[in-house]
């Protein structure tokens, strides 16, 4: 059973900072998804990665196969941004991490 | 947003009562998942759905029976709900299984006292 860890598990900056939450997972798998879960208990996919790294808007997650290493990035951070980041692996089902709370201050 | 819907939102039950919890989808993906969330940890899968009438169990599938009987409707119910299983449940859909990209439902929030 893969066991996924994330860090930290909260983060607080200020509005603007760069931000990086780690994923880091026990054995290999074919890809990584990155979740967003709003305040309000929602969940939104934000990327599903297999290898090298992607880009969305202000937001880039990145993936290192042998180190079996993810980071999710958040450039120019904003008080929207506030959410649980959950990272999750896939081998032959998804296994998830517990999250990372993030909160962005004005 | 992918069409996917979960009744009820919200339900306050007893123990030892059955409750059964709906997922609705409007995507006809062949996908479907029952997790449940928890404080401290990570979501956790119940059952999934591979197609009509094709189901298997996940981590924590003891207590729960699944049901799909069209491509639409994933329905999960607790034959006899204990304390232990208060918690969220999301119901999810994809396409392709593992590999794709997961679309989740806005959850129902069970309390069984």
């Amino acid at each position: 059973k893969n066991e996924v860890e994330q860090s930290p598990q909260n983060l607080t900056a200020q509005e603007g900072e760069f931000i990086t939450i780690n994923c880091s997972y026990s054995v290999g798998i074919s890809a990584l998804h990155w979740l967003q879960q709003h305040p309000g208990g929602g969940i939104v996919s934000l990327f599903m990665l297999s290898s090298g790294k992607k880009k969305h808007g202000r937001l880039i997650a990145t993936i290192n196969i042998q180190e079996k290493h993810s980071s999710l990035h958040i450039t120019a951070s904003h008080p929207r941004d506030s959410a649980v980041y959950i990272c999750a692996v896939t081998d032959e089902k998804l296994t998830f991490g517990t999250g990372t709370r993030l909160t962005i201050i004005p | 947003d992918a069409g996917i819907t979960q009744s009820p939102r919200h339900k306050v039950t007893e123990t030892g009562t059955p409750v059964t919890l709906r997922c609705h989808q409007t995507e006809n993906h062949r996908y479907m998942y029952w997790y449940r969330q928890d404080p401290g940890h990570g979501l956790r899968l119940i059952h999934y759905s591979y197609g009509v009438k094709d189901t298997d169990k996940g981590e924590v599938s003891d207590g729960y029976s699944v049901s799909r009987s069209k491509t639409e409707d994933f329905l999960l119910t607790l034959e006899s709900a204990t304390s232990s299983q208060t918690s969220v449940y999301f119901c999810a859909i994809s396409a392709l299984h593992p590999n794709a990209e997961q679309f989740f439902g806005p959850g129902t929030r069970l309390t069984v006292l």
